[in-house]
């Protein structure tokens, strides 16, 4: 079964409003989540870091006012896209920390953001 | 730094026969590599991966990929495909730093002829 769960899966919202992703990991507590991002027809793409207790690191070019990450708890990590503009529109997919090294990643089932 | 590059943006095969697709990565050390499959409109799934081990590896629905040091190369092959194959496909390498981040390939769309 599933280990991460996301939610919601897809969402359409305006132009200005903002859209709220979760990401939960099922199977253990979870230190360290990642958010990526895919453009159509693209590449995944890591956007941030989520790391429980303390502020989310983004990777380069991320605007960090704009996805705020929040990992409160060992299991849940959400992404906030505020203001969200046409172009923000994307597939918002998540992982957790893996357990071993080596190990796979377990990603969630993804979020389809449109902006219209 | 990490990173892997997937040689064909499009694979079109028709059903019954061999897919091959092509992966190469750079990597300062000896690195961990996926492969991992996204239907449309779906998560990723992982097809298999290596981790330093074997450097034949066998994955799931028949897929299978060798790790060649040499050429630097984790090619995906399968001996016949089959329609449900049809999707995009991700060479991916662990960073393997504290975080573990992924590093993705820009995909293979692989299409599958009747």
């Amino acid at each position: 079964g599933a280990v991460v769960s996301q939610h919601p899966s897809w969402v359409i919202c305006k132009s200005g409003t903002s859209v709220k992703i979760e990401c939960r990991s099922l199977d253990f507590q979870a230190t360290t989540m990642f958010w990526y991002r895919q453009f159509p027809k693209q590449s995944l793409m890591l956007m941030a870091t989520s790391n429980e207790g303390s502020k989310a690191t983004y990777e380069q070019g991320v605007e960090k006012d704009k996805f705020l990450i929040n990992h409160a708890s060992l299991t849940l990590s959400t992404l906030t896209v505020t203001s969200a503009h046409p172009e923000d529109s994307s597939f918002y997919i998540c992982t957790r920390d893996s357990l071993h090294v080596n190990t796979e990643a377990f990603f969630g089932q993804g979020t389809r953001l449109t902006v219209v | 730094a990490q990173s892997v590059t997937q040689l064909d943006s499009h694979v079109s095969v028709s059903e019954g026969t061999p897919v091959l697709l092509r992966c190469n990565y750079s990597s300062s050390y000896s690195p961990s590599l996926f492969w991992y499959v996204q239907h449309p409109n779906k998560g990723l799934q992982l097809l298999l991966k290596y981790t330093s081990a074997a450097t034949l590896v066998k994955g799931i629905n028949g897929f299978e990929a060798e790790f060649k040091k040499s050429e630097t190369s984790f090619h995906l092959t399968k001996p016949s495909a089959h329609m449900s194959d049809a999707a995009e496909y991700f060479c991916v390498v662990s960073a393997l730093d504290s975080s573990y981040k992924l590093i993705f390939g820009s995909g293979t769309r692989l299409l599958v002829r009747p």
